[in-house]
């Protein structure tokens, strides 16, 4: 397998200007994740997706950002518009449903990163 | 709610000489642990995990962490290291029915020559 693909790798853009990313997860992972990394606030979770369905967006900074998932293979995350300050490295991570009842969770896998300056 | 607390945010270490990254947790149900490891330019790569059964558990690349329930620590151990074990690592936990990751701010280890 390929692992969690993301694109682009880099994005620059200017302020107020749409920005998309893009992730492909793992086939067969059930569980879709959203990171943003910054020097700042380390790692967060911006969102989560369980059979494409959002589990929980509490993460998410604001309106400006948006995040679907049409089907098991593709999501986007949607920054619009965009403001310096969303300037980081945004990672798409997958993750399978456990194979057995005795444990909730398992590994996530994360793709390379989009890395996003916003001038 | 979960959190982890990465006690140090840089180790300079010589080449060879054993280290030990410290991480603490703190849940009010049971966890499951993970280190990631991520070098320069890249993503983050699973190193090991807890979920069950042995509280030691061990990489491919000789690295080991011990999940201690009393002390409510999982820190991150190697006999020796080398200059390629340069990189940032980051412990995780997540919780109970709980899917999503709490990060800890990162150890960046530098192996000296």
């Amino acid at each position: 397998d390929a692992g969690v693909i993301q694109s682009p790798r880099h994005e620059v853009t200017e302020m107020g200007q749409e920005v998309t990313l893009r992730c492909k997860p793992i086939s067969g992972h059930d569980y879709l994740f959203w990171y943003r990394q910054t020097m700042m606030r380390g790692l967060e979770l911006l969102i989560y997706f369980n059979n494409n369905v959002p589990i929980d967006d509490s993460g998410m900074p604001e309106d400006r950002f948006s995040a679907k998932m049409p089907n098991a293979s593709f999501s986007t995350l949607k920054i619009q518009p965009s403001e310096p300050r969303d300037s980081a490295v945004y990672f798409c991570a997958s993750s399978p449903t456990p194979r057995t009842v005795l444990i909730s969770t398992d590994t996530q896998y994360f793709g390379p990163g989009t890395r996003l300056t916003v001038l | 709610a979960q959190s982890v607390t990465q006690l140090d945010s840089q180790v300079p270490v010589f080449e060879e000489a054993p280290v030990e990254l410290r991480c603490n947790y703190s849940s009010s149900v049971s966890v499951y642990l993970f280190w990631y490891v991520q070098y320069p330019n890249q993503g983050l790569q699973l190193l090991l995990k807890y979920l069950s059964g042995s509280t030691l558990v061990e990489s491919i690349n000789g690295f080991e962490a011990e999940f201690n329930k009393s002390q409510t620590s999982f820190h991150l151990r190697k006999p020796s290291v080398h200059i390629s074990d340069t990189a940032e690592y980051f412990c995780a936990v997540t919780s109970g029915s709980a899917r999503q990751l709490t990060f800890g701010s990162g150890t960046q280890l530098t192996v000296l020559p």
